[in-house]
């Protein structure tokens, strides 16, 4: 049973460029949830998505937006990199009505030089 | 507002010692979850525990236990016999019911000394 995968494991970009990240849930699970983790920091919430729709936002801008596929993997993009994107980002899943678990994967490390 | 606090930024002891780690919660909510994370160098957040608001009852799983106190907002987790493959980062987390956003402490980084 595969668990939640995301690629790629590292990044790095310049500020001003765009980037894609991409999540896999673990099987069974039809709900994303995407995190940054700042060095030292512990995760905050970006984003969720429930069937292939935004369904809650945190205090991030416009700069960052996803999707969710019918097979319910995900992509986290974020514009205009700046320099204070530089983190790990974190996805994670669980069926949503089921379980209130959320599993997470092993992140992918952007840095913004 | 909900918060998770995590005093203590970093914690070393040899090992075999038994260790606990503290986190305070804010919420107004009557129905939520608590969870404990753990996330070692590799960075990957392995679950631990998910505690509701009506469960106060302590749980242990191996050495590790833990102690949920809504009279004091405390979720605090003991390592027993601690060993150097627990040294990681562990976070405390604080979630409303069917809200799904999971709010994270800072983190606690624990050190097992050989």
């Amino acid at each position: 049973d595969a668990g939640v995968t995301q690629s790629p494991t590292h990044l790095i970009k310049t500020r001003g460029q765009q980037v894609t990240l991409r999540c896999s849930p673990k099987s069974g699970h039809d709900t994303v949830s995407w995190y940054q983790q700042a060095l030292g920091q512990g995760p905050q919430f970006i984003f969720q998505y429930y069937e292939e729709e935004e369904r809650q936002r945190g205090n991030f801008p416009d700069r960052f937006s996803g999707h969710q596929f019918p097979n319910y993997s995900s992509e986290l993009n974020v514009n205009a990199l700046l320099l204070g994107d530089s983190a790990l980002y974190l996805c994670a899943s669980w069926l949503a009505g089921v379980t209130d678990t959320q599993y997470f994967g092993p992140g992918t490390r952007l840095t913004v030089l | 507002a909900q918060k998770v606090t995590q005093a203590q930024t970093e914690i070393s002891v040899v090992e075999k010692e038994d260790v606990t780690l503290d986190c305070v919660y804010e919420t107004r909510d009557t129905t939520y979850y608590l969870f404990w994370y753990k996330q070692p160098p590799s960075g990957e957040l392995v679950f631990l525990i998910r505690r509701n608001s009506f469960d106060e009852q302590n749980e242990i799983s191996g050495r590790y236990s833990w102690n949920f106190q809504k009279s004091t907002s405390s979720f605090n987790f003991t390592i027993t016999a601690s060993q150097v493959v627990d040294s990681a980062v562990y976070f405390c987390a604080l979630m409303r019911w069917r809200d799904d956003k999971i709010i994270f402490g800072k983190g606690t980084r624990l050190h097992i000394l050989p």
